[in-house]
């Protein structure tokens, strides 16, 4: 049964400072990984998809890199601001639909 | 385009009541999924439609049926409400299953007394 976990549960920075969110899996076979941002009482948002023969996807200050072999990827969240305080979950498919971490919640300090 | 929505935002049951939780989407997309979202446990997925007029279990599927009504709408019944179906449940869309970025709605929170 495929299990994801993120570290760390919970990480406060200042503003300004870049940052990484861990995001691990036990099953390598998957066809792709998703991180999602959260905000509260909010749906979930679609941050980037990584498809499984890729290495890393980029969408403006995010950068995701996916290792599958040993089963880890991280979110690089560069120049941090208040604005990207959230819960951030990744998620990844395989046999069966999405399976999720329990999130990392994220505060960026003014 | 709306995307995904889902009716009602808010709903108190009382134990053993019924209700169902309904969900469209204006995206035209072959695949949708009910998840319900708790404390500590994280996002569990509840039910799934790969494509209309299929569904399947995922991993929380006791105590719930789905129907997908058509391309556009799938719907969540809870038969006999217990306390433990308190939680907050999202329906998400994808053009394909497992490949595709899935969209979320805002979420119905449910509180079953």
């Amino acid at each position: 049964k495929q299990e994801v976990t993120q570290i760390p549960a919970a990480l406060s920075v200042p503003e300004g400072e870049n940052l990484v969110l861990n995001c691990s899996f036990t099953d390598s076979a998957i066809y792709n990984l998703q991180w999602f941002r959260q905000d509260p009482g909010k749906g979930l948002t679609s941050l980037l998809l990584i498809q499984s023969s890729q290495r890393e996807q980029t969408s403006g200050r995010l950068n995701a890199s996916l290792d599958k072999s040993s089963g880890r990827s991280t979110l690089y969240i560069a120049a941090s601001q208040p604005g990207d305080s959230a819960t951030y979950l990744c998620a990844v498919s395989g046999n069966t639909p999405l399976v999720f971490g329990k999130g990392t919640r994220l505060s960026v300090i003014a | 385009n709306a995307g995904v929505t889902q009716t009602p935002k808010f709903q108190v049951l009382k134990t053993g009541q019924s209700m169902t939780l309904q969900c469209a989407q204006d995206m035209n997309h072959n695949s949708m999924y009910w998840y319900r979202q708790d404390p500590g446990m994280g996002l569990r997925l509840i039910y799934y439609s790969a494509s209309e007029g299929t569904t399947d279990k995922g991993e929380v599927p006791n105590g719930y049926n789905v129907s997908r009504l058509n391309k556009r709408e799938f719907s969540l019944r809870l038969e006999s409400a217990a306390p433990s179906q308190t939680s907050v449940y999202f329906c998400a869309s994808s053009e394909l299953i497992a490949t595709d970025t899935q969209y979320f709605g805002p979420g119905t929170r449910l509180t079953v007394l």
